[in-house]
C-alpha cells in the first residue's frame, strides 16, 4: 500500500510548454482532488473527482486540464504554462464523498516552477 | 465563497510550552479539519470534528468544535520540536463535501 504517490517530485517549465503531473493512489479511493499551494496561502482546489470518468472545476481551474479514466490514476495537465503557476501541487484522495473524513492523504507534492 | 480567518499567523514556543490556534469564519460550518503539514511534505489529517461543542483529542492534540458553529480551536499540551510545521484549519458547510482551507498557522518550537 503505497497511499498516494506524485510524480515528479519537482519540476522546471519554460513560459508556454506543457507538462502533466501524475497522482496514483491504491486504495480504491473514490474521491480524488488537485491543490496548489502558494507561500502564505491556504490550499486551493483546482479540480476533483467523485468517480471514475466524473470530473468537475474547483476554486482555480483555468489553465488545468484533469481526467480520471481509472480508479487510481488522476493526471493534471497545464496546457500552456504561465509564471503564475509556479506553486507546489497536492494530489489528494479519501474514500468516497461526503463530509466524514474517516481517511484522507496527500501526496508528497510537485514543486513547480515556470520561467 | 467562504473564507477562513487562522490565528495566529506564526508562533515561536519553548519546548514544553503549550499551544493555542484558532480558526473563524463568518459562514456556518458542519464538519472542522485540522492538518498539519511538515517541512516538504503533504498535510497530514490530524483530527475532524461534526458536531458543535465536539471536543476530540489525537495524543497531545485536542480541538473543538466551536458552539457557534463558526469556529475551533487546536490547543498543543507540551510541545516537543517535532510538533513543528505548519497548521492548517478547514472547514465545510451543510451540502458541500469540498473542504475551504485556512492560511495556517506555523509552528517553530525552540529545544
Amino acid at each position: 500500500n503505497a497511499g498516494v504517490t506524485q510524480t515528479p517530485k519537482f519540476q522546471v517549465l519554460k513560459t508556454g510548454q506543457s507538462m502533466t503531473l501524475q497522482c496514483a493512489q491504491d486504495m480504491n479511493h473514490e474521491y480524488m482532488s488537485w491543490y496548489r499551494q502558494d507561500p502564505g496561502m491556504g490550499l486551493r482546489l483546482i479540480h476533483y473527482s467523485v468517480g471514475a470518468g466524473i470530473t468537475d472545476q474547483g476554486e482555480v481551474p483555468n489553465g488545468y486540464n484533469v481526467s480520471r479514466s481509472t480508479t487510481e490514476d488522476f493526471p493534471l495537465r497545464l496546457l500552456s504554462a504561465a509564471p503564475s503557476q509556479t506553486s507546489v501541487y497536492f494530489c489528494a484522495s479519501r474514500p468516497s464523498v461526503g463530509q466524514v473524513f474517516k481517511e484522507q492523504y496527500f501526496g508528497p507534492g510537485t514543486r513547480l516552477t515556470v520561467t | 465563497g467562504q473564507q477562513l480567518n487562522q490565528s495566529p499567523q506564526s508562533m515561536f514556543i519553548q519546548e514544553g510550552e503549550d499551544v493555542s490556534m484558532n480558526c473563524t469564519s463568518s459562514s456556518i460550518f458542519n464538519t472542522w479539519l485540522w492538518y498539519k503539514q511538515e517541512p516538504g511534505e503533504g498535510p497530514v489529517l490530524l483530527i475532524a470534528l461534526y458536531k458543535a461543542g465536539e471536543l476530540t483529542s489525537n495524543g497531545r492534540l485536542t480541538a473543538q468544535f466551536g458552539i457557534t458553529r463558526k469556529d475551533s480551536f487546536l490547543n498543543i499540551s507540551a510541545s516537543i520540536p517535532s510538533d513543528v510545521g505548519i497548521y492548517f484549519c478547514a472547514g465545510l458547510v451543510g451540502g458541500s463535501y469540498i473542504p475551504t482551507f485556512g492560511r495556517g498557522t506555523s509552528l517553530i518550537v525552540h529545544p
